[in-house]
């Protein structure tokens, strides 16, 4: 079965501090692997994508990594700032060719950033 | 500005009183679904459609319905609501397909007595 599972489930932060979220998966084949970031009360908003074949990807202070061989993403936060107090959705796309129409979503990790 | 919005964003309501959830995106995507946010579950996608007059189930599609006959706009339909859909409800559009970004509404915050 097609899963995403993200660790922990939350973390409390000291504002200035960095920190690191991961997201296992099992999708498989896969066309791309995208973080999403949830403040309370709103829409989920793409801040990184990556396809198959990248390894890093940055977006300001958020750095996304992918190892496609032990299908493994990891969001890193650099500096934190009490905005970036919020949810983080790791969400991956199946393989065009498999004509899927469904994403999978991880359950997220619900960063807490305090002064 | 290029947005997905919705409405209501907050409805409380009784078991069995019909309600529409309104969507509309302004950026001629073609993609467009719901999903429900419930705790600990994540997301779960209730219908998509791929265009105009086509839609399909997602992966909890018993209680809803949908309908798309202009692009912009995909409402939401509960017939008779029940209190297990008491939940947080997003519509979400892309330019062609689901492997692109999705584009989320602000969410309507479902209770059902």
């Amino acid at each position: 079965k097609n899963q995403v599972e993200q660790s922990p489930q939350s973390l409390i932060i000291l504002e200035g501090k960095n920190c690191t979220l991961q997201c296992n998966y099992t999708v498989s084949p896969f066309s791309n692997l995208r973080w999403y970031k949830q403040d309370t009360g709103r829409g989920p908003v793409s801040l990184t994508i990556m396809t198959f074949s990248e390894n890093t990807k940055s977006n300001g202070r958020y750095t996304a990594t992918l190892d496609a061989d032990t299908k493994q993403s990891s969001l890193h936060i650099t500096a934190s700032q009490l905005s970036d107090s919020a949810s983080y959705i790791c969400v991956v796309s199946p393989r065009e060719q498999t004509g899927a129409n469904n994403l999978f979503f991880g359950t997220g990790t619900r960063l807490t950033v305090i002064p | 500005e290029a947005q997905v919005t919705q409405n209501p964003r907050y409805l409380i309501t009784v078991t069995g009183k019909k309600l529409t959830v309104t969507c509309s995106q302004n950026m001629n995507h073609e993609y467009m679904s719901w999903y429900r946010q419930d705790p600990g579950l994540g997301l779960r996608q209730i219908y998509y459609s791929m265009n105009v007059e086509v839609t399909d189930k997602g992966d909890v599609p018993e209680g809803y319905k949908v309908s798309r006959k202009e692009k912009r706009n995909f409402p939401l339909i509960l017939e008779s609501p029940s209190p297990n859909q008491t939940s947080l409800y997003f519509c979400a559009s892309s330019l062609f397909a689901v492997y692109n970004e999705q584009f989320f509404g602000p969410g309507t915050r479902l209770t059902v007595l």
